[in-house]
């Protein structure tokens, strides 16, 4: 299956700093990717939609200028989390869609962010 | 919105046993993924399925793409430790525009 990857895998930050998280496709081309975050023993929850050379969808409840997105190339990704707080503190995981479907995510193996 | 609904939510099993778990939705789909997460990372992709009806397998597992479109199940035979983890469902097509839509997850415990 297609890989991606993201880094860091763990980051620790004070409270007010701003964090950012790659996401990478590395043998495939992703005009799509997507980021989630996902609370201890909980489902995914899909946060953004990020497009290649435009602006990210973010969904309902998601604030876009908390929580920023570059898509700057079809291998990567960036979700920049800005005046980090400890609510803020969670797994964020990114996903590619395969481009020969429409519809299936390879995962990257997540970020573990801690806001103290 | 759309919902999926994963059953069971978790599973206690004895090594060797065979496993089923299931996802239904109120909607459509147009295809079935099934995931499976280890603690602390990204979940992996087991099986994709693209057309109503179509059983693929994969090792040990295998999976099944309802005829209605609003299901699908996963098996897993003779199980192993290492199949320890959390596994998801996920609907994607319909109404939602290649996003997924996720199970709550089936948590699997086996016991050597």
């Amino acid at each position: 299956g297609a890989v991606v990857s993201q880094h860091p895998s763990r980051v620790i930050c004070k409270s007010g700093t701003s964090v950012k998280i790659e996401c990478r496709s590395l043998d495939f081309q992703a005009t799509t990717m997507f980021w989630y975050r996902q609370f201890p023993k909980q489902s995914l929850m899909l946060m953004a939609t990020s497009n290649e050379g435009s602006k990210a969808t973010y969904e309902q409840g998601v604030e876009k200028d908390k929580f920023l997105i570059n898509h700057a190339s079809l291998t990567l990704s960036t979700l920049t989390v800005t005046s980090a707080h400890p609510e803020d503190s969670s797994f964020y995981i990114c996903s590619a869609r395969d481009p020969a479907s429409s519809s299936t995510q390879y995962f990257g193996p997540g970020t573990r962010l801690t806001v103290l | 919105g759309q919902q999926l609904n994963q059953s069971p939510q978790s599973m206690f099993i004895q090594e060797g046993e065979d496993v089923s778990m299931n996802c239904t939705s109120s909607s459509i789909f147009n295809t079935w993924l099934w995931y499976k997460q280890d603690p602390g990372e990204g979940p992996v992709l087991l099986i994709a399925l693209y057309k109503a009806g179509e059983l693929t397998s994969n090792g040990r597992l295998t999976a099944q793409f309802g005829i209605t479109r609003k299901d699908s199940f996963l098996n897993i035979s003779a199980s192993i430790p290492s199949d320890v983890g959390i596994y998801f469902c996920a609907g994607a097509g319909g109404t939602s525009y290649g996003k997924l839509t996720f199970g709550q997850g089936t948590i699997l415990t086996v016991h050597p």
